[in-house]
């Protein structure tokens, strides 16, 4: 069965750089998540989008931006780079249509590293 | 402010051996409870959400729990295998697409 593919799976930046991040969801799902999951934390929610419009905001700085779009994948934006961004970035998807009761099914996540 | 707690932070059972552990959550307003299972170097991967108060849901030998007026759920494990070495991460729904997660217990079987 198709998965939330996201790319890339590693990604090296440095200190002010720009980054963006993608995600594909599995088919007919139309709800996408992003978490941040710093070393030795547990995932913190970023953002979320439902039918190509941001539904939820979480602890997303400033600099970071994101969008859905029409094919319902989503590109998470990440500029002016700082040491602590470093972190895995998961993307979830789910289907939207029951809120809270379908479980999020999540991708193999992008490990961005700062320096 | 919201908050989602899970104790213990970490368990170490014996293989073949049964074992719980809590999920505590606000119990106003209360939407869904997600249970996820996450092994190291994997993505975290659904095991139940619970809607109901009284819910109890089962996946092979693991089981779970609601109570939503106290604000606490059980994750139960019978005869832990090797393969069930993970952290176990509750979350809370909370309306508007966004999950409360807690801080995960940590749990590792021993031969």
């Amino acid at each position: 069965a198709a998965g939330v593919i996201q790319s890339p799976r590693h990604l090296i930046k440095e200190k002010r750089e720009t980054a963006t991040l993608k995600c594909y969801p599995i088919p007919r799902h139309d709800t996408v998540y992003w978490y941040q999951q710093g070393p030795g934390q547990d995932p913190q929610f970023l953002i979320s989008f439902y039918e190509k419009m941001q539904s939820d905001k979480g602890s997303i700085p400033d600099r970071f931006s994101a969008q859905q779009f029409s094919d319902y994948h989503s590109e998470l934006n990440m500029s002016s780079l700082e040491l602590g961004d470093s972190a895995l970035y998961f993307c979830a998807s789910s289907s939207g249509l029951a809120g809270g009761r379908n479980e999020q099914y999540f991708g193999p996540g992008t490990r961005l590293t700062v320096t | 402010i919201l908050n989602v707690e899970q104790s213990p932070q970490s368990l170490h059972v014996q293989e073949g051996d049964s074992t719980n552990f809590t999920c505590s959550f606000p119990s106003s307003n209360f939407y869904a409870l997600h249970w996820y299972r996450w092994e190291t170097a994997k993505s975290p991967e659904a095991l139940f959400v619970m809607t109901l108060n009284g819910d109890e849901k089962k996946k092979g030998r693991i089981s779970a729990t609601l109570n939503t007026k106290e604000g606490y759920s059980y994750l139960y494990i019978k005869g832990s295998q090797p393969e069930d070495s993970a952290t176990y991460l509750c979350a809370f729904w909370v309306g508007n697409y966004q999950l409360i997660w807690g801080a995960g217990t940590k749990l590792i079987i021993k031969p």
